[in-house]
């Protein structure tokens, strides 16, 4: 596709549940990162993926927080257990030789935690 | 470790007055140093970025951005803000090409007054 696209766009779970978040990079692009956008922290990395690989996991807040990647492209995130503090925005980004130093962002997630 | 700082939480400039947001940052090594624009509502949107060569680069919508290795900054500045340009803008670090996770700052909310 033309960018970065996500889904869902928007998701509202309860306090407890597993969630999934979906990211869909530029095609051709090899790397991929996840980060977080919630007020009380900023935006902040979470995971970085080369290929299907994750050589840094460093942001990822705790065990609950799981991502993978298959194929070398799509890529998801899960949440288990839920809590209110995951409300945020998740925003997918990805890398490419060809991308001219630049991460390019999809529109984001919003997961609201009830 | 890396860092990002931008001063200047909240600004409030006048519909066609000069505008200056102040970033500054924390790298072990070479520097790549992005402005990116985020709407209400929207994603982010790279204004410029800067990773070698001339010192003063130009971005779209009318942004400039000064590389100053010697105070570690990369002010943004606009010659004449327009209504459209009101925003949270962030300032972001990383490496290696830009394949490097992002570190943010906290970002500066611009407001425009007629």
């Amino acid at each position: 596709g033309a960018g970065v696209s996500q889904s869902p766009s928007n998701k509202v779970t309860e306090k407890g549940k597993d969630v999934e978040l979906r990211c869909d990079p530029i095609s051709g692009h090899t790397a991929l990162y996840w980060y977080r956008q919630s007020l009380g922290q900023g935006l902040e990395f979470l995971i970085y993926f080369q290929g299907n690989s994750a050589p840094d996991k460093s942001g990822l807040p705790s065990d609950r927080f799981s991502a993978e990647r298959t194929g070398g492209s799509v890529s998801t995130l899960t949440i288990q257990r839920t809590q209110q503090e995951d409300s945020a925005v998740y925003l997918c980004a990805s890398w490419g030789p060809s991308s001219y130093n630049e991460q390019f962002f999809g529109p984001g997630t919003r997961l609201t935690v009830l | 470790a890396q860092s990002v700082t931008q001063p200047d939480i909240h600004i409030t400039v006048s519909e066609g007055a000069s505008l200056e947001l102040r970033c500054n940052y924390s790298y072990g090594a070479t520097p790549y140093l992005f402005w990116y624009v985020q709407s209400p509502g929207q994603g982010l949107q790279l204004l410029l970025k800067y990773f070698s060569g001339d010192t003063l680069v130009q971005g779209i919508k009318g942004f400039e951005a000064e590389f100053k290795r010697s105070q570690s900054s990369f002010n943004l500045r606009k010659p004449s803000v327009h209504w459209s340009d009101a925003a949270e803008y962030f300032c972001a670090v990383g490496g290696n090409f830009g394949n490097e996770k992002l570190t943010f700052g906290t970002g500066t909310r611009l407001t425009i007054i007629p």
